[in-house]
């Protein structure tokens, strides 16, 4: 079946920038995404890309895909306080019934 | 316009106690999905409906039962709690591509 896989936990100093990485192994997989989680809250879609594209920017976002490799990546730039999160990766084929298939979460720590 | 809404935001249950966890949502979206989220393991889907009357399992559905009678609503239900299932609780719905989810309810089974 479908694997999401990302590393648990990211440190970075405020200003820097954050690189968040996912592997995947639904060669199948058609949509990309990457979900933001606060603290006590639900998921929120940040972006998404298609499996034809292999890069996309979205403002300080810029996501990368390598579908040889099977590998997702998520570049904050100039990271803020504020984007201390949850960060998921997740991948949906084709059909109207395609599940989501969760990562486990990448916990990004933003330190001063 | 509400989205997704998610009742009750908490709840303890003791072992073997049934509960309904409510999921509404107002984007008349067909597809709407049940989710668990626990540490260290991400999402895993428990139910999915692509449509009124139309439900089927996803990853984890041992435990768990669903409906979806209207397009609005589609409501889990525990029929008797066990620790096992404590857990914090998303509902979503799908537009073309983009999934939308709920605040969460946070369970815990004593």
């Amino acid at each position: 079946g479908e694997d999401v896989e990302q590393s648990l936990f990211l440190s970075v100093r405020e200003g820097d920038s954050s690189v968040i990485n996912c592997t995947y192994t639904d060669s199948s997989s058609t949509y990309l995404y990457w979900y933001k989680q606060e603290p006590g809250a639900g998921l929120q879609l940040l972006t998404y890309i298609f499996s034809n594209m292999d890069m996309k920017q979205d403002q300080r976002l810029t996501v990368l895909l390598n579908k040889k490799d099977k590998h997702l990546s998520l570049r904050i730039a100039d990271t803020q306080t504020g984007d201390s999160a949850i960060y998921f990766c997740a991948e949906m084929g084709t059909g109207t019934a395609s599940k989501l298939t969760f990562g486990t979460g990448t916990r990004l720590q933003v330190t001063l | 316009n509400a989205g997704v809404t998610q009742t009750p935001k908490f709840q303890v249950l003791k072992t073997g106690q049934s509960m309904t966890l409510q999921c509404a949502q107002d984007m008349n979206h067909e597809y709407m999905s049940w989710y668990r989220q626990d540490p260290g393991m991400g999402l895993r889907l428990i139910h999915y409906s692509v449509g009124a009357g139309i439900t089927d399992q996803g990853e984890v559905p041992n435990g768990y039962n669903v409906s979806r009678s209207t397009t609005e609503d589609f409501p889990l239900r525990l029929l008797s709690a066990a620790p096992s299932q404590t857990s914090v609780y998303f509902c979503a719905t799908r537009g073309v591509l983009e999934q939308y989810f709920g605040p969460g309810t946070r369970l815990t089974v004593t």
